[in-house]
This record gives structure tokens, C-alpha cells and sequence, in this order.
């Protein structure tokens, strides 16, 4: 059984760096796509982007000059970078791996609060 | 971008009642549609994908139905662990872009 849990600072000041790693154990990451999603009370579910196995990665446009996603298969984790936060990206972040061939989102992790503080 | 509308925001129902959820797309998807099923304080679980078909494990009570722009997930008779918030889900385009819906909470009566 494929299981995904999310780590990194639950709390992170206004202007910096958030970094969060999604570590995968019962399976590879080999050979899928694995995403991020975000929710919040005020954008609900929001895609962020997914990252190949070996690298190639598609954003989210309305964050993707802020966002960088890679992925270390010898550590079986990806991660996911969000540069000059705000109090807007204030949300619960989920990592979860992408089916084959139809970019659904089939295991999750349980998520992550990251609160962004002033 | 493509935006899903889903319908009715709240649906109050009881036990064994059946449940019709609706998700209308801005333009067509054709059968690139999901159906997820939340629980408060868990992650979203895939219930249906490709509009009609159900994930591993899930019941048969939920089925899924629709393509282009309009998409039913219907749960014929509502089983107590089934009042949740439900979402549907997209693809677009290439390289594919995921779009949510807004979400319909299912309660209890």
C-alpha cells in the first residue's frame, strides 16, 4: 500500500521561503507523476503542479513564477518550494501521486497546516 | 481555464435516500472527470474517475455518469459514513492542468 506523508515548518514569515518534502514508502516514485494540492476556506482545492519521476514539471499558472517542484528518487521523496508567501497561501498542503495516464490523484498524504505569519 | 461548477452547495438527505451530485464544466472535458470524496480532517479520496469509473475499493453505490460539460456521481442509498464533501475534478488541455470544483457537503436530515 502506497503511503505519502508531508513534512516541513507548519509555520513560515510573510515574504520567505516555503519548503515542504512528501516522502513515499510502499511503492516507487519511479515512474509516475506525483502532484501538491493545497486547500483553504477561501480557494477550497487548489492544484499547484506535479513533477515526473525524473524531473519534468508542470505548474499551476497563477503560481508558477513562484513554485518549484523536484524529486530525488533515491530518497523517495518530492518537493515542493513556494517562494515570497503571503497570508493568502495559508492552507492545508497535500501531496498525492497522479494516476498512469489519466491525472487523477490516487493516494494521498493526510496534509500538512502551514500557517503564514506577519 | 476551465471552471467546474458544482450543485447544490448543500444537499440534506437521510440514510438510505439517494444522493444526485452535479458538476457542470465551463467547456467540454469530454470524459476527463473524477469524483472525491473528503471527511473533515482527511484527505480527499478518489472515488470515480474518467466520469464513470469507480476507484479501487469503492462501493457500488456510487456511480458516476456524464461527459462534456455535465456529470452526475449519484450514491443510491446513503450509508452513514457517506455525509462528506464531495468534489469532481478535471484535466485540461496539454501538458494537463487540474481544475477542483467548489464542492457539495452532503449532511444528514
Amino acid at each position: 500500500q502506497v503511503q505519502l506523508q508531508e513534512s516541513g515548518p507548519g509555520l513560515v514569515k510573510s515574504s520567505e521561503t516555503l519548503s515542504l518534502t512528501c516522502t513515499v514508502s510502499g511503492g516507487s516514485i519511479s515512474n509516475y507523476y506525483w502532484s501538491w494540492v493545497r486547500q483553504s476556506p477561501e480557494k477550497g482545492l487548489e492544484w499547484i503542479g506535479y513533477i515526473y519521476y525524473s524531473g519534468g514539471a508542470n505548474y499551476n499558472p497563477s503560481l508558477k513564477s513562484r513554485v518549484t517542484l523536484s524529486a530525488d528518487t533515491s530518497k523517495n521523496q518530492f518537493s515542493l518550494r513556494l517562494t515570497s508567501v503571503t497570508a493568502a497561501d495559508t492552507a492545508v498542503y497535500y501531496c498525492a501521486r497522479v494516476t498512469m495516464g489519466g491525472w487523477y490523484l490516487d493516494y494521498w498524504g493526510q496534509g500538512t497546516l502551514v500557517t503564514v505569519s506577519s | 481555464e476551465i471552471v467546474l461548477t458544482q450543485s447544490p452547495a448543500t444537499l440534506s438527505l437521510s440514510p438510505g435516500e439517494r444522493a444526485t451530485l452535479s458538476c457542470r464544466a465551463s467547456q467540454s472535458v469530454s470524459s476527463y472527470l473524477a469524483w472525491y470524496q473528503q471527511k473533515p480532517g482527511q484527505a480527499p479520496r478518489l472515488l470515480i474517475y474518467d466520469a464513470s469509473n469507480r476507484a479501487t475499493g469503492i462501493p457500488a453505490r456510487f456511480s458516476g455518469s456524464g461527459s462534456g460539460t455535465d456529470f452526475t456521481l449519484t450514491i443510491s442509498s446513503l450509508e452513514s459514513e457517506d455525509f462528506a464533501v464531495y468534489y469532481c475534478q478535471q484535466r485540461s488541455d496539454w501538458p494537463p492542468r487540474l481544475t477542483f470544483g467548489g464542492g457539495t457537503k452532503v449532511e444528514i436530515k
